[in-house]
């Protein structure tokens, strides 16, 4: 069965350090996301990616964040300059249609901790 | 933008029981997505739907768009349906999922 899959699982950084959390999407899939979900707390969107450009984004996705899609299977998250309120599990996503409406599937996470 | 709220927060029942969980939201949405999250981390698309009711083994989902209600069923629940069940509304457009808070169940043997 096609799966979403993200690399690294667990990845642990300075403050003030850039990251790269990858993601490979389902191969036809066609619209991508990241969420983040903070320890205890409720998942939260935080950019849709379509066609090579941002969709959408929320007021969390400010100007240290970046996504890419450098080749026809990666999706990358970067984090410019990590701070401790960075730390979370972050989320891709994929999905074959957008605006919500057909099923998402989600990667296992990577698990980000600044210290 | 969309509030989605979740009950009960927590459920612990024995193993056997029926199982129901509620997720309202304010405002209209264009489908309801049941997912699960289990202790590792990984979440799992269970349903969704915009309308009427899904059934997909043990667990069934139904949607009140007038009432914008929406409950996740379980029946003869087993231990291994343990886990963090979450509702999450799509408004349409390419905007993302907004997420409940999830429910956490606990199914006793």
């Amino acid at each position: 069965e096609p799966e979403v899959t993200q690399t690294p699982s667990h990845q642990v950084t300075q403050m003030g350090q850039e990251v790269i959390l990858r993601c490979v999407p389902i191969s036809n899939h066609l619209y991508f996301y990241w969420y983040r979900q903070i320890l205890g707390q409720k998942v939260e969107f935080l950019v849709s990616f379509y066609n090579n450009e941002i969709s959408e984004k929320s007021e969390i996705f400010d100007d240290q964040f970046s996504v890419e899609r450098p080749d026809g299977s990666n999706f990358t998250l970067k984090i410019r300059s990590t701070k401790l309120e960075d730390s979370a599990m972050y989320f891709c996503a994929s999905s074959a249609g957008g605006g919500g409406n057909t099923e998402a599937f989600f990667g296992q996470g990577t698990r980000l901790t600044v210290v | 933008k969309n509030e989605v709220e979740q009950s009960p927060q927590n459920l612990t029942a024995q193993e056997g029981e029926f199982i129901t969980i509620n997720c309202s939201y304010s405002v209209g949405i264009s489908a309801l997505h049941w997912l699960q999250q289990h202790p590792g981390g990984g979440i799992v698309s269970l349903f969704m739907l915009s309308s009427g009711k899904k059934k997909h083994g043990r667990l069934i989902a139904t949607i009140n768009i007038q009432e914008k209600h929406s409950s996740l069923h379980i029946t003869a629940s087993h231990p291994r349906d343990s886990a963090v069940y979450i509702c999450a509304a799509s408004g349409g457009g390419a905007d993302g999922l907004t997420f409940g808070k999830g429910t956490h169940l606990i199914i006793q043997p």
